[in-house]
């Protein structure tokens, strides 16, 4: 069945770096654009990023440009999300999550990965 | 960029009818899909409606998605409401400046 599943969470600094990473299973990989989304606790879903299925076009949320990287391989059926300069706002549950008519209906979505940001 | 606002929370009695609103702030509601999607506590979000008003197989028929054009809204309709339907609900469409934007969320209680 098609699935994500999130990696890579954990407590930073602010300022400090974390890598997350999504593995899909369950579809052709390289076939789908593919987004994170995520949720400070107890607030409401807000989209980060976005990528092409061949990685060509990438878009960010102005929240989080200059300071976080989306990329992908497809040879791995893995997404990835480079986050730096990490900031007390960025707490929350990343979710990865699978654009399924590129036109951006997002399903399925990963189980999501929590990145809490604190000194 | 536009924005999608929701009612913050709704309630309704087993049984009844509920429907929850999403108003787009500027430009065309029909202009791009919208998709409303459930979440229950502690879990992901999954899809109930996409493309304004398609149910992905396994969502019951009870849930039912619509737009209208002279309120600029879209309305996610739950009939014949379960206990289980008791979630957040969140609106969710394209903006044609590469950006993806979501309602801040509704939640229902089914009491």
């Amino acid at each position: 069945q098609v699935q994500l599943v999130e990696s890579g969470g954990g407590l930073v600094k602010p300022g400090g770096s974390l890598r997350l990473s999504c593995a899909a299973s369950g579809f052709t990989f390289s076939d789908y654009y593919m987004s994170w989304i995520r949720q400070a606790p107890g607030k409401g879903l807000e989209w980060v990023s976005y990528i092409s299925s061949s990685g060509s076009t990438i878009y960010y949320a102005d929240s989080v440009k200059g300071r976080f990287t989306i990329s992908r391989d497809n040879a791995k059926n893995s997404l990835y999300l480079q986050m730096n300069s990490l900031r007390a706002e960025d707490t929350a549950v990343y979710y990865c999550a699978r654009d399924s008519n590129r036109v951006g209906w997002f399903d399925p979505w990963g189980q999501g990965t929590l990145v809490t940001v604190s000194s | 960029n536009f924005m999608l606002t929701q009612p913050h929370s709704v309630s309704e009695s087993p049984g009844k009818t509920v429907t929850i609103s999403c108003t787009r702030s500027s430009g065309s509601i029909a202009s791009n899909y919208v998709q409303w999607y459930q979440q229950r506590p502690g879990s992901a979000p999954t899809t109930v409606i996409y493309e304004d008003n398609q149910r992905p197989s396994g969502v019951p028929d009870r849930f039912s998605g619509s737009i209208d054009s002279s309120s600029n809204s879209a309305s996610l309709t739950i009939s014949g409401l379960k206990t289980e339907d008791e979630a957040d609900y969140y609106c969710q469409s394209y903006d044609s400046s590469n950006h993806w934007v979501f309602g801040g969320g509704t939640k229902l209680t089914v009491l």
